[in-house]
């Protein structure tokens, strides 16, 4: 059981396009989701806190209006990277707990983003 | 900024061996410690979630301790096997006001295990 799906798994875009990656719980309901960034040889680093219903929550440093994040029902958050560029390839992986703030965290198999 | 710290970076052991590595964050605010699996490809497996001081886990060959006072957690794999072979990551929940419960990770520790 709870388990989350991330689509897609790979991207290579334009510069300057925006790219949309999808995270769903697949049998659970997630009223929270978690997106992390992960450069090369460095940890996994929490962007953001997506809401289901309400504005995410975003960590220090990162540009909301460069991350558009939308948790519009209780199984799905979106992650849109705008106007993309170079410095934006990265991983990007989200995450969910079926739980309360102390069961362990699911997540997606990851995208791997490369902006040309 | 929180600090977690993971060692080593890197592990090689031979099948059979057994390992350990150590994870060390912040000894106040403490929450609860996680370790997750990640095997190359798949996405991170929760091992454990630790909450008391002194907590001990076991899952098979893979156990764990956790040390709040002093800020460390060691992973052990008994009888290491090659399907072992991932990165394992931990990672710091604290309770400090907007950091409630939000997982901090460490860089991780790959291991290696030769056939």
């Amino acid at each position: 059981g709870a388990v989350v799906s991330q689509h897609p798994s790979r991207v290579i875009c334009k510069s300057g396009t925006s790219v949309k990656i999808e995270c769903r719980s697949l049998d659970f309901q997630a009223t929270t989701m978690f997106w992390y960034r992960q450069f090369p040889k460095q940890s996994l680093m929490l962007m953001a806190t997506s809401n289901e219903g309400s504005k995410a929550t975003y960590e220090q440093g990162v540009e909301k209006d460069k991350f558009l994040i939308n948790h519009a029902s209780l199984t799905l958050s979106t992650l849109t990277v705008t106007s993309a560029h170079p410095e934006d390839s990265s991983f990007y992986i989200c995450s969910a707990r079926p739980g309360t703030n102390n069961s362990p965290l699911h997540f997606g198999n990851g995208t791997r983003l490369t902006v040309t | 900024i929180l600090n977690v710290e993971q060692s080593p970076q890197s592990l090689h052991v031979q099948e059979g061996d057994s390992t350990n590595f150590t994870c060390s964050f912040p000894s106040s605010n403490f929450y609860a410690l996680h370790w997750y699996r990640w095997e190359t490809a798949k996405s991170p497996e929760a091992l454990f979630v630790m909450t008391l001081n002194g907590d001990e886990k076991k899952k098979g060959r893979i156990s764990a301790t956790l040390n709040t006072k002093e800020g460390y957690s060691y992973l052990y794999i008994k009888g290491s096997q090659p399907e072992d072979s991932a990165t394992y990551l931990c990672a710091f929940a604290g309770t400090g006001g907007t950091s409630y419960g939000k997982l901090t990770f460490g860089q991780g520790t790959i291991l290696t295990v030769h056939p």
